[in-house]
Parts: structure tokens; sequence; C-alpha cells
């Protein structure tokens, strides 16, 4: 069984659509995370969780907004997406909010057009 | 936070011994330092993660000295499918906020 899992695997999209990636953990982790990994394969962080409250909220536009419904899920939501929006978006998990290791989902690519 | 510097490539053949050496000169009392590993097209993966000294696990070695500016880590026999992107952080393993850092990490090429 997959630990991290992301949906979409690919999404294409015109400028200006809303779109939205999904992320859930299957660990019973406390802790998720979004990063966004560009073309330069700079990984950077972006929004951290913590049992479903926001705990970490990185100079990112205020089109990115995170969800999340219960511990096991933290979805991305995009509005009036951009062109610099491409990239390869990440979920993570940790046990807690530091210590141990993250786990990181396979990554959405988001190719905006 | 502390920044991690790291040579940007390393090329070798397989069997061989790799070092991979970074750089935390501001490295933080509380502060741990972890390594991922990432293939393409995939997330990164935990590798090994220390405090001090030498830790070792199946997969790699971890060397800090002292001064704890520094670290290598080292991956024994390397083979082709090691060839992938070594991220070196350094962080608060035990803050409430997360403060793990990639940088650009080491691309090492492992060819036969």
């Amino acid at each position: 069984d997959t630990a991290v899992s992301q949906t979409p695997k690919y999404l294409v999209t015109q400028m200006g659509n809303d779109k939205s990636i999904k992320c859930e953990q299957n660990l019973g982790h406390d802790t998720m995370y979004w990063y966004k990994q560009d073309s330069k394969k700079f990984l950077k962080i972006m929004f951290s969780y913590n049992n479903k409250e926001l705990i970490i909220n990185e100079t990112v536009p205020n089109r990115f907004s995170p969800k999340s419904p219960d511990k096991a899920h933290l979805n991305l939501h995009i509005n009036s997406l951009e062109l610099g929006d491409s990239a390869v978006y990440f979920c993570a998990s940790r046990q807690g909010q530091g210590g141990d290791t993250q786990y990181f989902g396979p990554g959405t690519r988001l190719t905006v057009l | 936070l502390a920044k991690t510097t790291q040579p940007i490539s390393m090329d070798s053949y397989e069997g061989q011994e790799v070092n991979i050496t970074c750089s935390h000169n501001n490295i933080a009392t509380n502060d741990y330092i972890t390594w991922y590993q990432q293939f393409p097209s995939q997330g990164p993966r935990f590798i090994i993660q220390g405090y001090k000294t030498k830790v070792t696990n199946e997969v790699a070695s971890l060397f800090i000295p002292a001064d704890r500016k520094s670290s290598t880590l080292s991956l024994p026999r390397v083979s082709l499918s090691d060839t992938a992107v070594y991220y070196c952080l350094v962080g608060d393993a035990n803050s409430g906020y997360s403060t793990l850092t990639f940088g650009k990490g080491t691309m090492l090429l492992v060819s036969p």
C-alpha cells in the first residue's frame, strides 16, 4: 500500500483556471506538508498542517489554499493559475511536528499553458 | 535557519565508495542533520539522520565531526541505481515548526 498518495499525477491546464491536488497518507502521521519543486529542482516548503491546523504558511500567493478535512488528508487548491505555477508539487507527512523523517508522495506535475 | 552547501554534482563508478560532504557553518545546538535521496520523477526519500559522531544504517553512513559544521554522507559500493540527487538538510528535530529547508542537492551520477 502506498504510504503517501497524490492525485492526479499529471495536470495540464490553461492559465486562469482553478485546480485542486489531493493528498492522502495512511501512516497515521500528525503533520502534513506541501512542497513545490520548480524547474531548477529547488524544493521549497509551502504549507504545513498539524492535526488539521495550519502551522506553517510560507510566502506563497493567496491563490494557493490548503485544506485539511482530516489529519490523513491535505488538499491543495489553486485559483487563477499562472504560468509560473508550473512545477512539481509534493505532499509529505511526518509523525509529530519535529524529528523523525518526512515521507513524500510521488508528486503532481502541474503544467500551466 | 542553517544554510547548507554541497557540491552540485559528483561522478563515480559502480563498486566505488562515494562521500558527499555538506557544509553547515551556522548549525544550531538543536539542529539535526538529515540526508534525502531523490530519483527523477519521484519524491525525496529519507536516507539517514544524525546529530554528532557517526551513524550507520543499511544504506549509508553519516560522519559528523565534533564541531558539527559539516557532515559527510558515505555510500559504500555504489551501483547504477544510486544515481540520484542527494540533499543535505539541517533543522531542529524537536521544533514545533518544520525548519527543513532543501538546498540544491548533489547530483550523483554512477557509471558502469
